[in-house]
């Protein structure tokens, strides 16, 4: 059982290049979500998907793109990678329990992580 | 007042010992939460959730106060291996939040 996986583990780009991160989770999970962390910043949410086709702002949005075209996979876009995009990138799936009121207790799973570094 | 709080630490505490630590949330509305643990340069691992009630899970005990707005999380006869960072996660409404974590070093 796979979990969740991303794919590359490393990537190194130079500024103004583009470059796309694939998430693929196997637990038919409604939910995707992709993260970033940074020292002393903790995770903070870039964007998230409740769904096939449909995406949605997180905290840190800005200079990323996503799409869920497929259920299972979720892809993170920068268009032209600037250096403060320099960052370890998680993502994470969990499903379906957002339910009138609010999120409900259903915990997330992450991929081990894609580390960019950005020149 | 942040939305979650977090001591960084880090806390070194002799292998064996018991070791507390909390986590304070602003938003009184918080409806779920849950203790992860995330080891250098890895991703995060759900630990426990963390129950009104609260839970047990061998040598981990996750409760939750509501009136003062935190939760804790207690390690028993800490090891070793349970030097790592703890990340508290807050659910409220439409927002996931993570804590920065509270490093933890178990020394021999």
């Amino acid at each position: 059982n796979a979990g969740v996986t991303q794919t590359p583990k490393f990537r190194v780009l130079k500024t103004g290049q583009s470059m796309t991160l694939l998430c693929a989770q196997d637990m038919n999970h409604e939910y995707m979500y992709w993260y970033r962390q940074d020292p002393g910043m903790g995770l903070r949410l870039i964007h998230y998907s409740v769904g096939e086709g449909t995406t949605a702002k997180g905290e840190v949005p800005d200079g990323y793109n996503v799409s869920r075209l497929k259920k299972q996979n979720f892809l993170l876009g920068l268009e032209s990678a600037a250096p403060s995009q320099t960052s370890v990138y998680f993502c994470a799936s969990s499903p379906n329990f957002l339910r009138q009121g609010g999120w409900g207790n259903q915990p997330q799973h992450f991929g081990d992580g894609t580390r960019l570094s950005i020149l | 007042r942040k939305e979650v709080e977090q001591d960084p630490g880090p806390f070194n505490v002799p292998e064996g010992a018991t070791v507390a630590f909390n986590c304070t949330y602003s938003n009184s509305a918080s409806q779920s939460f849950f203790w992860y643990r995330q080891d250098c340069r890895k991703e995060p691992k759900l630990l426990m959730s963390v129950y009104s009630s609260g839970n047990e899970d061998g040598r981990f005990t996750a409760q939750l106060n509501r009136a003062s707005q935190y939760i804790s999380l207690l390690i028993r006869d800490s090891k070793l291996s349970d030097s790592a960072t703890y990340l508290c996660v807050v659910y409220q409404d439409d927002k996931i939040i993570f804590g920065k974590g509270t490093r933890l070093h178990i020394l021999p």
